[in-house]
């Protein structure tokens, strides 16, 4: 079984820069979610969505970030301007329903210099 | 507001030693609990899950966790480690019916010597 794709695994910009994530979950799986990984800490949820429609995007800074899945599959995340502190690992993730088990990408890492 | 706290930041142990880490949630309601595991360089990858039932519930690698619903735990225990062990642990709590979002403790690095 194919697992979640992210791509870029590694970005590095300066601050003020923009910056765009994707990820492909795995087929069939109706929820995504978007998760930040600050070093040290455990995976905090940015947005959720069910096929293309947003559920929970109550911790997204809307001011900068930005978050979008067309068609209910593919999805991108997007900051604009970057700040340092934005600097960590961006996590993708599927599952088939709320709250079932979660599949994990392997990370986009940020690092805004 | 929901939290989840693991007791230990970084543990070290030799091969053949017993393990268990710590979880707390800060919850009273219904709640679906989790163990991720993370090995250098991979993805996230889930242990083991709790969602009812028998609170003793048995993971893959031959790790399991105990619910322990009055005192608000859910200890991640494993007899006998292995120096493949060595990884990043999180737990995390889904809130039932609030959504299939994933509260995370900020995880527990074990180091396991040869």
């Amino acid at each position: 079984e194919a697992g979640v794709a992210q791509s870029p695994r590694y970005k590095i910009i300066e601050k003020r820069q923009s910056v765009a994530f994707w990820c492909n979950p795995i087929s069939g799986h109706a929820t995504l979610y978007w998760y930040q990984q600050i070093l040290g800490q455990g995976p905090k949820l940015l947005i959720q969505f069910q096929n293309n429609g947003v559920v929970d995007d109550s911790q997204l800074p809307k001011d900068r970030f930005s978050a979008e899945r067309l068609k209910g599959v593919d999805s991108t995340l997007k900051i604009q301007p970057a700040k340092l502190e934005d600097s960590a690992v961006y996590l993708c993730a599927s599952s088939l329903e709320d709250g079932y088990k979660a599949f994990f990408g392997q990370g986009t890492r940020l690092t805004v210099v | 507001a929901q939290s989840v706290s693991q007791h230990n930041h970084h543990v070290i142990l030799s091969e053949a030693a017993s393990l268990e880490l710590g979880c707390n949630y800060s919850y009273g309601g219904t709640v679906n609990l989790f163990w991720y595991v993370q090995y250098p360089g991979q993805h996230l990858q889930l242990l083991l899950k709790y969602f009812s039932g028998d609170p003793l519930v048995k993971g893959i690698k031959g790790f399991e966790a105990e619910f322990i619903k009055s005192k608000f735990s859910f200890n991640l225990r494993k007899p006998s480690v292995q120096w493949s062990d060595t990884a990043e642990y999180f737990c995390a709590v889904n809130v039932w019916n609030q959504g299939g979002k994933l509260i995370f403790g900020q995880g527990t690095e074990l180091s396991v010597k040869p």
